[in-house]
């Protein structure tokens, strides 16, 4: 099993959708988790860390499930400016190394 | 706003060269990383150093690669013998110890 698996997409959504990613990991002992956003032939940037009861940051909410090892981002009211792909990233544990999933790509057309 | 620098930005090399790629991370930070890319795949863990010294290394860092910090600023990563699947962006990253990585804007490797 990977580490870090994401949804494959692409995702393409008309502006205004709400659109919901999934990631998953396998070492339970995993401590932190984040997305970020990396556009194209970019470096990845933060988009927002994921706590226990859930975040939420403007149109962006993510949840995680430590029972099911289970990272969502939802996206609300998708802009043109959203399109990007999107990495699931899991930190390890103490020694801070982080693991990125394959990344979901979306496109949100006008 | 404290960025994380990296030279060059891309390099162009024949397969068989050392090459040494160079990452200046945000002065405060104590973790370093290097991650790879290649074109249309994912960020691949590289090797994470801290405290003067490799802490993992992921099963792609073999013998062909090496990390140093020489100066206490720089932060290196040397290629020795590139081959033609080196050909990546390489990402250089640091932290302090909040979780949130930063990365610079990378070194494309182009191995002919």
């Amino acid at each position: 099993r990977k580490e870090v698996e994401q949804d494959p997409g692409p995702f393409n959504v008309p502006e205004g959708a709400t659109v919901a990613f999934n990631c998953t990991y396998s070492n339970s002992a995993s401590q932190s988790f984040f997305w970020y956003r990396q556009d194209c032939r970019k470096e990845p940037k933060l988009l927002m860390s994921v706590y226990s009861s859930g975040n939420e940051d403007g149109r962006f909410t993510a949840q995680l499930n430590r029972a099911s090892q289970y990272i969502s981002l939802l996206i609300r009211d998708s802009k043109l400016s959203d399109s990007a792909t999107y990495l699931c990233v899991v930190k390890k544990g103490l020694n801070n190394d982080m693991r990125f999933g394959a990344g979901t790509r979306l496109t949100v057309k006008p | 706003e404290p960025e994380v620098t990296q030279t060059p930005s891309h390099q162009v090399t024949q397969m068989g060269q050392e090459v040494i790629l160079r990452c200046v991370p945000i002065s405060n930070h104590l973790y370093f990383y290097w991650y790879r890319q290649i074109l249309g795949q994912k960020v691949e863990f590289l090797v994470s150093f801290y405290n003067n010294e490799i802490s993992e290394k992921s099963e792609i860092f073999d013998d062909q690669f090496s990390v140093e910090r020489p100066d206490g600023s720089n932060f290196t990563l040397k290629i020795r013998s590139t081959k033609l699947e080196d050909s990546a962006m390489y990402f250089c990253a640091s932290t302090v110890n909040t979780g949130e990585l930063f990365f610079g804007e990378g070194s494309r490797l182009t191995v002919l």
